[in-house]
């Protein structure tokens, strides 16, 4: 079975720091790997993903995300923070043979002027 | 274009009443999905259409339910008998076959079950 896990539901960060929100997947196979964010009454919002190739993907508003094969981990970063920031982030994983994206519980990013 | 759109935004229903969501995706998109989310959840595969076609559907999605995409515009999610469980937001996304991963995602519909 495939899965994703995030492990905190909420993550506190001052603006200019870096933030990390972190996302551990289980899939058999390779994995792809998203990540998505959810701002207040507004829809989910593509950020990134990982298909192939390097393991640092850029993406949306200075995101990027790091894969770790040995780890299983795909973790969200960005270097300096913005309070602009403060949403809802989701990890994602599909399966290559499957259409359908099986999102983690969230976390909650707090970023404080 | 305005993104997908999804009609009602908010609905409120007794248990054992039939409710039914429209979603209006983005018209270029192809592909059209509906999810669901539930407080303290991420979102949850319930089926998706190509085009007309309903390629897939999940477990979740009992014989309550169900989606249609007559002529692979718009789409519809009826839940017949409606129970306090189905309570949750009901998400349409929609995406180009060949970028099936960059979902756009409507605001959601919240269905309130009494």
């Amino acid at each position: 079975a495939q899965s994703v896990a995030q492990p905190e539901d909420q993550v506190n960060v001052a603006e200019g720091n870096p933030l990390t929100v972190k996302c551990t997947y289980s899939v058999s196979g390779n994995p792809y790997l998203f990540w998505y964010v959810q701002y207040p009454n507004r829809g989910l919002q593509f950020l990134l993903k990982y298909i192939t190739g390097d393991n640092l993907v850029k993406g949306s508003y200075g995101f990027e995300a790091e894969f770790n094969k040995s780890q299983t981990s795909f973790h969200l970063k960005k270097p300096s923070a913005l309070v602009s920031d403060s949403a809802l982030y989701f990890c994602a994983v599909r399966r290559v043979n499957t259409d359908k994206l099986i999102f983690g519980t969230g976390t909650r990013l707090q970023v404080f002027p | 274009d305005t993104g997908v759109s999804q009609d009602p935004r908010h609905k409120i229903t007794k248990r054992g009443q039939n409710v039914t969501f429209r979603c209006d995706p983005i018209s270029e998109h192809n592909r059209l999905y509906w999810y669901r989310q539930t407080l303290g959840q991420g979102p949850e595969f319930l089926t998706y259409f190509q085009n007309e076609a309903q390629l897939e559907k999940s477990r979740l999605l009992s014989d309550r339910f169900s989606a249609e995409r007559p002529k692979g515009s718009f789409s519809t999610l009826e839940i017949q008998r409606t129970e306090q469980g189905d309570s949750a937001m009901y998400l349409c996304a929609s995406s180009f076959e060949t970028k099936q991963d960059v979902l756009t995602f409507g605001a959601g519909s919240r269905l309130t079950v009494l």
